[in-house]
């Protein structure tokens, strides 16, 4: 069975860091693009991150840019989302997906999603 | 505010159709294909509809969705209980190499 399953959410203070990880299987990680999407309570769908094949293309949405980092270790089937300088408004639930396409091509959508791991920043 | 914009509510009666529409920019939409996705109450979001138009394999053919210029609108007919749920567009903006979503529409089967 194709699966992804997060962890690593919790209760973290402003200005504090988290580490999401998101394991993957039932399918070859490896040939696969990544992205996390988050969604704030009561709110929509935000994009966060994209990352490639072999991690040789990432891209952020601005509101992480400089503080969120994606990374993906094949050997682990394992993809990550590592947050620094962490802000109430990132309070969300967290969502890895496997991605289909991309931006060298004309089509990108998310064809598998976890469950969720949710992040709440609070004092 | 979203890129892609939908609007936030639908309704009709069961066994009825429904239409939501998403509209975007030349960056989004105009030189990408769109995919929908059906969030169910409480669940992670599920692929319905990916390149415009395609289905999943298990998605009934309830589910169609198309695309013009800016512009694409995903339809569902015969509508049951069971469709209640939030439903997003998105895609990939050329423009600022990010993915970009509707804000959502919440769709209530009266």
């Amino acid at each position: 069975e194709v699966q992804l399953v997060e962890s690593g959410g919790g209760l973290v203070q402003p200005g504090g860091s988290l580490r999401l990880s998101c394991a993957a299987s039932g399918f070859t990680f490896s040939i696969y693009s990544m992205s996390w999407v988050r969604q704030a309570p009561g709110k929509g769908l935000e994009w966060v991150s994209y990352i490639s094949t072999s991690g040789s293309a990432i891209y952020y949405a601005d509101s992480v840019k400089g503080r969120f980092t994606i990374s993906r270790d094949d050997a682990k089937n394992s993809l990550y989302l590592q947050m620094n300088s962490l802000r109430a408004e990132d309070t969300a639930v967290y969502y890895c997906a496997r991605v289909i396409g991309g931006p060298f091509y004309s089509y990108y959508y998310m064809d598998v999603w976890g469950k969720g791991t949710t992040v709440t920043v609070s004092s | 505010q979203s890129v892609l914009t939908q609007p936030p509510s639908v309704s009709a009666a069961p066994g009825q159709k429904v239409t939501i529409s998403c509209s975007g920019s030349s960056s989004n939409i105009g030189n990408n294909y769109v995919s929908w996705y059906q969030q169910l109450p409480g669940t992670a979001p599920k692929l319905l509809i990916y390149e415009n138009n395609k289905r999943p394999s298990g998605i009934p053919d309830r589910f169609s969705a198309s695309k013009s210029g800016t512009s694409a609108t995903l339809g569902i007919t015969g509508l049951q209980t069971g469709d209640e749920a939030d439903y997003y567009c998105g895609t990939w903006d050329s423009s600022l190499s990010a993915g970009v979503f509707g804000g959502g529409t919440k769709l209530t089967v009266l």
